[in-house]
């Protein structure tokens, strides 16, 4: 079971902005650094923030990653079509040592 | 370009064994540690299991532990998944991923191999 807690959905318009939170606990997000993936349907995810804010080569700028105490959030600015996928957070959990996603966020853009 | 291509995935029967492949490109395959990730069907993201660039180290989730062996053959430049006593919730499809050098991340994965634990 995932340990990482992420709403089910979040929906806007195109043009709006969409937040995503992402909340953990002591041992992961607390002590590790949060990377976050989106996967369209029917493919594999694909890296989109990595190090708690840090984007790929590639990544739009639009996508943003913060980071503080034992929570995450992932913001989408400027929503575009194309950004309707399923979101994950993900971080090293050292008291299970191992690596841990998130419940994942569909987004829906209306 | 790097490259990974997973194979293996069948239909197996529960108890049965079955050993997924990633053939890695384009990078120098030793290197880099590599994750198993799994998606049940309509789930989400689940990892499986890691192991070092060196091989010297691994790491499972408590769901396969005892049960999935991971290993890596850089003469080869694959990596493998060993899974025993298969159970049906062990039915995914199985990624390989690529984690980055300097962070903790999976930078490039592949297309996924389904794995389909039934009677």
């Amino acid at each position: 079971q995932s340990v990482l807690t992420q709403p089910p959905s979040a929906s806007g318009t195109p043009g709006q902005r969409v937040s995503i939170s992402c909340s953990g606990s002591s041992s992961n997000i607390g002590s590790n650094t949060v990377n976050w993936y989106q996967q369209l349907p029917g493919t594999a995810p694909k890296l989109l923030i990595y190090s708690n804010n840090q984007r790929p080569s590639g990544v739009p700028d639009r996508f943003s990653g913060s980071k503080s105490g034992t929570s995450a959030s992932l913001a989408i600015s400027g929503l575009q079509s194309e950004d309707e996928a399923d979101y994950y957070c993900a971080a090293w959990d050292d008291s299970l040592n191992g690596y841990v996603f998130g419940t994942g966020t569909k987004v829906t853009v209306l | 370009e790097v490259q990974l291509l997973e194979s293996g995935g069948d239909l197996v029967q529960p108890g049965g064994s079955l050993r997924l492949s990633c053939a890695a490109s384009g990078f120098t395959f030793s290197s880099c540690a590599m994750s198993w990730v799994r998606q049940a069907p309509g789930k989400g993201l689940e990892w499986v299991s890691h192991i070092s660039s060196s091989g010297g180290s691994t790491y499972y989730a408590d769901s396969v532990k005892g049960r999935f062996t991971v290993s890596r053959d850089t003469s080869k430049n694959t990596l493998y998944l060993q899974m025993n006593s298969l159970r049906a919730e062990d039915t995914a499809v199985y990624y390989c991923a690529r984690r980055m050098v300097a962070a903790t991340a999976f930078d490039y994965w592949g297309q996924g191999t389904l794995v389909t634990v039934s009677s």
